[in-house]
């Protein structure tokens, strides 16, 4: 069964320095969308992404937050300069359409902001 | 505002069934799901629900839809141990267009053997 996929699993990183996650999508599928979890809290939505652009971001996704879809399959979230809050599981997750119908999530990185 | 809300935990015996529920305030929803995240995993898509349905079910899963008021919840028939794990409602609107899901807090289903 297709799935989706993110590297890494686990990311420390120093306050200040940039990270990269990565996503592999399903691959007929056409919108994108980066969750983020802080310990305890709810599923946050970041950012969806449709037909190359963002097509929405909440008000978290500041411009410190940037997304990518370099080639056919890789769909990137970077974080600029991280800050301590940055701490969180990331969740990448991709749909069909119409959007919102289905819904797929990948297992997550798990990012700690020293 | 949208806003989710879910009980934070439900315990049960192995056998038993469990009623997970959750109310939602965007009268907007057109899908509502919920998912399934075992530890240190990610979020599994049980089911879902399309908010013109009333009742959907799919094996020992039971989703009721009550859109006057609000109210969804999920029905898991003969609870087994495996199935314990954090559920969440989540609801997806239809401004924007974008699929953007808003989730709940999440209820932890403790299932005692």
């Amino acid at each position: 069964e297709p799935e989706v996929t993110q590297t890494p699993s686990h990311q420390v990183t120093q306050m200040g320095q940039e990270v990269i996650l990565r996503c592999v999508p399903i691959s007929n599928h056409l919108y994108f969308y980066w969750y983020r979890q802080i310990l305890g809290q709810k599923v946050e939505f970041l950012v969806s992404f449709y037909n190359n652009e963002i097509s929405e971001k909440s008000e978290i996704f500041d411009d410190q937050f940037s997304v990518e879809r370099p080639d056919g399959s890789n769909f990137t979230l970077k974080i600029r300069s991280t800050k301590l809050e940055d701490s969180a599981m990331y969740f990448c997750a991709s749909g069909t359409s119409p959007p919102g119908e289905t819904q797929y999530f990948g297992p997550g990185t798990r990012l700690l902001v020293l | 505002g949208e806003d989710v809300e879910q009980s934070l935990f439900l315990s049960v015996r192995e056998g038993d069934s469990s009623v997970i529920n959750c109310t939602y305030t965007d009268s907007s929803s057109t899908y509502l799901y919920w998912y399934k995240q075992e530890p240190g995993a990610g979020l599994q898509l049980l089911t879902y629900i399309f908010s013109n349905m009333d009742m959907k079910q799919d094996q020992r899963l039971t989703v009721l839809l009550n859109k006057k008021d609000k109210h969804l919840s999920l029905r898991i028939a003969d609870t087994q141990t495996g199935d314990s794990a954090i559920y969440f409602c989540a609801e997806s609107t239809d401004s924007g267009n974008t699929g953007k899901l808003i989730f709940g807090q999440g209820t932890t289903l403790q299932v005692k053997p």
